[in-house]
């Protein structure tokens, strides 16, 4: 069955390190994507990526970095310049004409 | 699971009555419209879409209108079920250079009563 996988579900970090959240679709969609949501809130655009080797800027870039060097897979990481990564991580992906496809998220808790 | 939305706008319905969730989008140029439901610690699951050259859509127990005049996307739940008890979120596609973007409204919350 096609989708899009994260992993891992749950994900503990302690202060200073950086963490990598893992992002795999296999539905051939050229884009993905990484929000950030928190407790009562909608989604917020980390990065995007609408083709291998390029990725763009979200509203919330800062402490994070993105790669996209497979259509297949586009990791996140969590660097220790982000000051409060406690969050739940959604990745997505879509090809041109139709909306995003979600995974099932990533809740990361820094401890 | 994730933790209750307290900023999220709540509709609070009984089993079995319609609910109707309704979303104010930004941008007169977009052109196509989804809503998603996402359940407590999962990610948001696509329910319905409609594009722009329509001004309604019925899925299964599902309904969604769109009022381009007022800029204004409802989705409508028939006989709505505890099941149906989660975070609803629209969404307008807008193309730009880049392609084309989601752009997601705030979401609101739906509990069902027994």
């Amino acid at each position: 069955d096609g989708g899009i996988t994260q992993s891992p579900k749950y994900l503990f970090r302690k202060e200073g390190q950086n963490v990598t959240l893992s992002c795999e679709q296999n539905l051939n969609h050229d884009a993905m994507y990484w929000y950030r949501q928190d407790p009562g809130q909608g989604l917020r655009l980390i990065y995007y990526s609408q083709i291998v080797n390029d990725f763009q800027k979200g509203d919330i870039a800062e402490g994070y970095s993105v790669s996209r060097e497979k259509k297949e897979s586009f990791p996140l990481t969590v660097t220790s310049a982000q000051k409060n990564p406690t969050a739940f991580y959604l990745c997505a992906s879509s090809d041109t004409f139709y909306g995003y496809t979600f995974g099932s998220g990533t809740r990361l808790t820094v401890v | 699971g994730e933790s209750v939305g307290l900023h999220l706008p709540t509709l609070s319905v009984q089993e079995g009555d319609n609910s109707i969730i309704n979303c104010a989008y930004s941008n007169s140029a977009s052109d196509y419209f989804i809503w998603y439901k996402q359940e407590s610690g999962k990610g948001p699951q696509f329910i319905i879409d409609i594009r722009s050259n329509m001004d309604k859509r019925q899925g299964q127990r599902v309904t969604v209108l769109l009022n381009k005049t007022v800029k204004h996307l409802s989705l409508q739940i028939a006989a709505t079920q505890p099941g149906d008890s989660a975070v609803y979120f629209c969404a307008e596609m807008m193309s730009n250079n880049a392609g084309n973007m989601l752009t997601f409204g705030g979401g609101t919350r739906l509990m069902v009563k027994p």
